[in-house]
């Protein structure tokens, strides 16, 4: 099976840095995603790691460490548009039908303040 | 289209009522996903599409939910009876080829709630 833990809800400044962390158990790996989701509107694709490090994209960064089964979405200069839930999925051993289906933590709530 | 496509958005049904739940993927993208998200949780695998072979449908809660892609694009998840349990938004996402690096793009969800 699969575990993926995350906080449920954070709270930050506007122009501060903010860390999201992702812990994971799973049967093996094959990737983890990290998605954006507004209230209402769909997820929204950030990052995606498949070997260890960080990756950087504008004000958002991700990291991966395989052997300790663990990321984290380093989010700086917050905005108040960065409000949103942040949702880590793990991508474990295909299925029997052979497909790499991800497995979803329950998100992360950022709240964002002035 | 430009992105997944979902109808219809919102959908109350009365207990014990079919409802039928439409997703157009991304133009040609191969594999289709459907995931279920109740209110403050994250997205729970449903059932798994690679063109119109359904290859996983573990996710499925019972009998009353049934997931088709006839022709390999569009598709539909349909629950018959449904129950207040069956409350969530019903996402629909699409990727590519469905290998290991694909990213998955989603739909904005077929809100259903049953009353």
């Amino acid at each position: 099976g699969q575990n993926i833990d995350q906080p449920t809800e954070m709270t930050a400044t506007e122009g501060a840095i903010v860390q999201i962390n992702c812990t994971y158990q799973t049967s093996g790996f094959n990737g983890l995603f990290w998605y954006q989701q507004h209230a209402g509107e769909a997820p929204t694709f950030l990052s995606y790691n498949v070997l260890d490090g960080l990756e950087e994209k504008g004000r958002f960064s991700s990291f991966l460490s395989r052997s300790k089964g663990y990321s984290y979405l380093l989010l700086k200069e917050l905005q108040m548009k960065d409000s949103a839930s942040y949702l880590c999925a793990v991508r474990g051993l295909p299925s029997s039908g052979g497909s790499y289906i991800p497995t979803f933590g329950r998100g992360t709530s950022l709240i964002v303040h002035p | 289209g430009a992105g997944v496509s979902q109808s219809p958005r919102y959908k109350v049904a009365k207990r014990g009522q079919d409802v039928a739940l439409r997703c157009d993927p991304i133009s040609g993208h191969v594999s289709l996903f459907w995931y279920q998200q109740a209110l403050g949780q994250g997205p729970e695998f449903l059932t798994y599409f690679q063109n119109e072979a359904q290859l996983d449908k573990s996710g499925l809660p019972s009998d009353r939910f049934f997931a088709e892609r006839p022709e390999g694009s569009v598709s539909t998840l349909k629950i018959q009876r449904t129950q207040q349990e069956d409350s969530a938004v019903y996402l629909c996402a699409s990727s590519l080829a469905g290998s290991s690096w694909d990213t998955i793009y989603f739909g904005e969800g077929s809100w259903l709630t049953v009353v």
